[in-house]
């Protein structure tokens, strides 16, 4: 069965602190998708980024980077020089291209705290 | 382009009533699902629907609940006999490449069974 792990429940950083949230994931699966979603307070989940399982190059976006090892079945994120406008909960999910894969097992936030 | 809509914004039901909520997906979405989010965790899957067939109803938590998209459009979550144990935030998304693919998510469905 296929989990994922978000063992941060808040973190609270002031702005321009860098954060990094952890994702640990379990899956049977050879292939499968990682995922980041943002649900910012009004709601509304936002993706951010997937990565599939062959794929371990680290990826930057901006002030957001993603760390990809399948060695300890992480894929954390970080935000680098925190904004106010990043606070939100994040979700870290993933998704099994077997006959499992119909879904997103989404893993239980990190909610992040950016103070001014 | 629309995003996902999903109506009501918010819904407040007695308990053993029935309800139900609508999804409009992003149109040309083959890929749609339901997920349920209780307050302070993860959204949880319920039901996906490639076109109009539920391709996925394993995270249907009983039989109070069904889900249908007749014309592989809109879908239509239906709870029987409402419990309290039901209130939370239904979430639809759909996605063009399937589980594979980006989900869009709408804002979702306040559910409070009092």
């Amino acid at each position: 069965a296929q989990k994922v792990t978000q063992a941060q429940t808040e973190i609270s950083v002031v702005e321009k602190e860098d954060v990094t949230l952890d994702c640990v994931y379990e899956t049977r699966d050879t292939t499968y998708y990682l995922f980041w979603y943002k649900q910012p307070p009004s709601g509304e989940l936002v993706f951010l980024i997937r990565r599939n399982s062959f794929d371990e190059q680290n990826e930057i976006s901006g002030r957001y980077s993603w760390n990809f090892q399948k060695s300890t079945s992480s894929f954390n994120f970080t935000i680098t020089a925190s904004q106010v406008v990043d606070s939100a909960v994040y979700f870290c999910a993933l998704s099994e291209a077997g006959a499992a894969g119909n879904k997103l097992t989404f893993g239980g936030g990190t909610r992040v705290l950016v103070k001014p | 382009g629309a995003g996902v809509s999903q109506t009501p914004s918010n819904k407040v039901t007695e308990k053993g009533k029935y309800v139900e909520l609508r999804c409009d997906p992003i149109s040309g979405h083959t890929a749609l699902y339901w997920y349920r989010q209780s307050l302070g965790q993860g959204p949880e899957f319920l039901i996906y629907f490639q076109g109009t067939g539920a391709a996925d109803d394993s995270g249907l938590p009983n039989d109070r609940f069904f889900a249908v998209r007749p014309e592989g459009s809109v879908s239509t979550l239906k709870i029987q006999r409402t419990e309290r144990g039901d209130s939370a935030v239904y979430l639809c998304a759909s996605s063009l490449y399937g589980p594979i693919g980006e989900q869009f998510f709408g804002p979702g469905t306040r559910l409070t069974v009092l």
